[in-house]
């Protein structure tokens, strides 16, 4: 079975302008979640959907949204980048119902704002 | 809310030597607890988790956690420690409970395992 991947893995961005990072979860889980991860903060929740529906949303501003697609595929877009937004993007999926607890993360995508 | 202590942020032991990692997390009703590894330039990876009974439990690569109530804590072990266990290691802890999983976790701030010779 494949494992989660996210598109593209590194990218450079500039102060301004949008990204849209893209997360294909393993094949049969529904429930997606996004993870910002920095040195300073650590790993901070983002939004988690199910079933293309938006089911959590950690304390990010509005310039964050994300979506979810019919084949459980998820993107997230961030606008209006500023510096603070350099991070690597974690992606992670599960199975809803199995309540085996466990998040499958993917390799991330690398975001550098100058 | 719930929340999650590594009090360690970097940790250095001799290859062979045994490990311990802490973790306290705050959580008002029943956690669920987990313990993740992530490697360099990798995305983490699932070690072990706790949702009931048994309170020690054991995970992949030989690491075990235990998980003690009165003290809020689910400390990771491992008796003899190997080069490639070097990574960062991430406690979380989800809400239990809630019927559909636990989509949202709350991590620590992780600990750097260094591996010397």
């Amino acid at each position: 079975k494949a494992g989660v991947t996210q598109t593209p893995r590194y990218l450079i961005k500039t102060r301004g302008q949008q990204v849209t990072l893209s997360c294909s979860p393993i094949s049969g889980h529904r429930s997606v979640s996004w993870y910002q991860q920095t040195p300073g903060q650590g790993l901070q929740f983002l939004f988690e959907y199910f079933s293309e529906t938006q089911r959590n949303k950690g304390n990010f501003p509005g310039r964050f949204s994300g979506r979810q697609f019919s084949n459980s595929r998820s993107e997230m877009n961030v606008s209006t980048l500023e510096l603070g937004d350099s991070a690597l993007y974690l992606c992670a999926s599960s199975e809803q119902g199995s309540n085996t607890g466990e998040l499958f993360f993917g390799e991330g995508s690398r975001l550098t704002v100058l | 809310a719930q929340s999650v202590t590594q009090p360690d942020i970097h940790i250095t032991v001799s290859e062979g030597a045994s490990l311990e990692l802490r973790c306290n997390y705050s959580y008002g009703a029943t956690p669920y607890l987990f313990w993740y590894v992530q490697s360099p330039g990798q995305g983490l990876q699932l070690l072990l988790k706790y949702f009931s009974g048994d309170t020690l439990v054991q995970g992949i690569k030989g690491f075990e956690a235990e998980f003690k109530r009165s003290q809020s804590s689910f400390n990771l072990r491992k008796p003899s420690v190997h080069w490639s266990d070097a990574a960062e290691y991430f406690c979380a802890v989800g809400a239990a409970g809630l019927g559909f999983g636990n989509e949202k976790l709350t991590f620590g701030t992780g600990t750097r395992l260094t591996i010397i010779p």
